[in-house]
């Protein structure tokens, strides 16, 4: 069973680094892929990026310029950092475990297992 | 990048109606389309992968069809804790897009 954690300041200051971390367990961090989505209060789901466990990371083109997604095989985590943040980017921000390569080879891009979520509230 | 568009976003329904939700791709996208279940102060649950696997452990009342634009997830005899907002993401291509979610309400 895949648990992962996330971890990490609540509250933020403008044009400051929102930085988390997720901790895994129950899967080998060194195998699968790993993604963060972020929540707004009341609002829909927006993907971030994610990162290979060859250590390949894929963004979302409006956030590409400010993301970094890392991992820390040693601690069995991975990290998120969002520079430069206003108030756009209060959120809960979901870590998740990305299903991967199937049995055909096929990269399948959805998320089998997330954390309970971290609201990050950016504001002075 | 591709638009993910749920219709309608919200509803409401009696336990053991049959309740249907749907979501449209701004292009095709073959059966790269997944459905999520959200709770209030919960994390998105995995419901239907490739637009009709069912995920291991989610009851069989759950169903998703459809392939290209337009795709369907069917609830069954739906149960208390079936009330909740249902997500679609398409995988097709990045950025990874949501629509914007139905939320299916008690009637």
């Amino acid at each position: 069973q895949v648990q992962l954690q996330e971890s990490g300041p609540g509250l933020v200051k403008p044009s400051e680094t929102l930085s988390l971390t997720c901790s895994v367990s129950g899967a080998s961090i060194s195998s699968y892929y790993w993604s963060w989505i972020r929540q707004p209060p009341g609002k829909g789901l927006e993907w971030i990026g994610y990162i290979s466990y060859t250590g390949s990371t894929n963004y979302s083109p409006s956030l590409k310029n400010r993301v970094s997604i890392s991992v820390d095989r040693s601690q069995t985590q991975f990290s998120l950092n969002l520079r430069s943040v206003t108030a756009a980017d209060t959120a809960v921000y979901y870590c998740a475990r990305v299903r991967g390569y199937d049995s055909r080879g096929t990269l399948q891009e959805y998320f089998l297992s997330w954390g309970q979520g971290t609201l990050v509230t950016v504001s002075s | 990048d591709i638009q993910m568009t749920q219709s309608p976003s919200s509803l409401s329904a009696s336990v053991g109606a049959r309740v249907s939700i749907a979501c449209r791709a701004s292009q095709t996208i073959g059966t790269y389309l997944h459905w999520y279940q959200q709770k209030p102060g919960k994390a998105p649950k995995l419901l239907i992968y490739s637009a009709s696997s069912l995920q291991s452990g989610v009851p069989s009342r759950f169903s998703g069809s459809g392939s290209g634009t337009d795709f369907t997830l069917t609830i069954n005899s739906l149960q208390p804790e079936d009330f909740a907002t249902y997500f679609c993401q398409q995988s097709y291509t990045i950025p990874l897009t949501f629509g914007g979610g139905t939320k299916v309400e008690i009637k």
